[in-house]
């Protein structure tokens, strides 16, 4: 299995700024994605990131304000723009797994607090 | 659209008892998976059911997907304290060969 990690881990940030999330994995991988949860509630997938094109943004989420970098197969960012306190939430990003059941490893979040 | 409901959403029992969390859907999917996250990390993923009536055990837990691949359940003997964390299902979703489609999770707490 792949071990993803993320940087910064927790940031409280100024409404109005922007914060980028780095998502690490130790192996090379084909797609990744990036989440939003709120403690103990489900995920909410915001896009996905192919390397060498654009992301795939669900629908409810803009790349002006979730701009995605996806430079290799080991790496990407999120970055939450200009912050309003809605944007407090827990940031997740995961990997699909080789195979077929498009199984996934995730990081271990970043949790965002908008003041 | 394809759902994935879970139940119960919350669950707190003491150390020693059984339980058992549901996942059902009105779609059939190909597989299902289910995740357990606990405070402070991801979802890690525990199993994947692909066969109908399958059933899979990892230690005290038991996961079975049903005949007809809409629901499954997942079961806990003797839960322990380090049981507890975020049960959530997922499966493939059917407009995309990457993405997946979640239930609302089970938050557990095991009291000792």
């Amino acid at each position: 299995s792949a071990v993803i990690s993320q940087k910064p881990s927790r940031d409280i940030c100024q409404r109005g700024t922007s914060l980028t999330i780095q998502c690490q994995v130790d192996s090379q991988v084909t797609m990744m994605f990036w989440y939003r949860q709120q403690p103990g509630q489900s995920l909410t997938l915001i896009a996905t990131a192919n390397q060498g094109s654009e992301a795939t943004y669900e629908s409810g989420f803009v790349i002006d304000k979730f701009p995605i970098s996806r430079p290799n197969l080991t790496f990407s960012t999120l970055t939450v723009s200009n912050m309003s306190p809605e944007d407090s939430s827990i940031y997740l990003c995961s990997a699909k797994a080789p195979g077929n059941f498009n199984e996934q490893f995730f990081g271990p979040g970043t949790r965002l607090t908008v003041l | 659209t394809q759902l994935l409901e879970q139940s119960p959403q919350f669950l707190s029992i003491q150390e020693g008892e059984n339980l058992t969390v549901y996942c059902n859907s009105s779609s059939v999917f190909s597989s299902l998976q289910w995740y357990r996250q606990e405070p402070g990390e991801g979802p890690v993923l525990l199993v994947t059911v692909v066969t109908g009536g399958e059933v899979k055990k990892l230690k005290r837990l038991t996961f079975q997907f049903g005949d007809a691949r809409k629901d499954s359940s997942l079961h806990i003997t003797a839960a322990q304290p380090g049981d507890t964390g975020l049960y959530l299902c997922a499966a493939p979703r059917r407009d995309s060969n990457y993405q997946l489609i979640w239930g609302a999770g089970t938050k557990l707490i095991i009291k000792p």
